[in-house]
């Protein structure tokens, strides 16, 4: 089966600095990846995907690096700022032939210091 | 109407009553789904439906029933409520006629559920 975690519950960074949220994955048979945000109060919104046939993406102020050796999974946030507040979540798919199911992490919960 | 709306937003209801959450979409969709969000668990998968006309279980499918009698309804439907059910619920939908997967799912902004 699929589990995915993360690394750390809560993150706390100054603002501006850079954020690094990071996702363990289980089966090594997920081929795509994808990070959601979580305002309080809000459905989770997609960041930014990657399939297993990469190893990093690039979107804007965020970058999302894959490790399929250790089946690991992280999302960067460059000049962290106060709107990054939010939970995040990875979520694997356990490829394509499994067309019902996301495996969502628990989340980790990103604050920002003034 | 645009993306996922879900209702109610809240609701407060007595242990051993029925209760219905909407979900309708305007994105047409294939794929549509049901998610409980419990502190510390995440998002656990309730039921599903890959197409009108299907449905499917999921990870915690007891209690909870689902229909999917058109492409963009989808409501959940608690047969008697127990205090367990106490949670945030969201709808999902995604478009995997695009190839599977391509940007996952979009979201409802969630029905918080309190069972007393």
């Amino acid at each position: 089966g699929e589990s995915v975690g993360l690394h750390l519950p809560t993150l706390s960074v100054q603002e501006g600095d850079n954020s690094i949220i990071n996702c363990a994955y289980s089966n090594s048979a997920s081929d795509y990846f994808i990070w959601y945000k979580q305002e309080s109060g809000k459905g989770p919104q997609f960041i930014i995907d990657i399939r297993s046939n990469m190893d990093k993406r690039q979107g804007q102020r965020v970058t999302v690096l894959l490790n399929k050796t250790v089946k690991h999974l992280s999302l960067q946030i460059a000049a962290t700022q106060p709107g990054d507040s939010a939970v995040y979540f990875c979520a694997a798919f356990p490829g394509y032939s499994s067309a019902s199911k996301i495996i969502f992490g628990s989340g980790t919960r990103l604050s920002i210091r003034p | 109407i645009a993306g996922i709306t879900q209702a109610p937003t809240s609701q407060i209801l007595a242990a051993g009553r029925r209760m219905t959450l909407r979900c309708t979409q305007d994105m047409r969709h294939n794929a549509m789904y049901w998610y409980r969000q419990d502190l510390g668990l995440g998002l656990r998968l309730i039921h599903y439906s890959n197409t009108a006309g299907t449905t499917g279980k999921g990870e915690v499918p007891d209690g909870y029933s689902v229909s999917r009698a058109n492409t963009d309804d989808f409501p959940l439907t608690l047969a008697s409520a127990v205090p367990s059910q106490t949670s945030v619920y969201f709808c999902a939908s995604s478009d995997s006629s695009r190839g599977a997967w391509m940007g996952g799912y979009t979201f409802g902004s969630g029905t918080r559920l309190t069972v007393v």
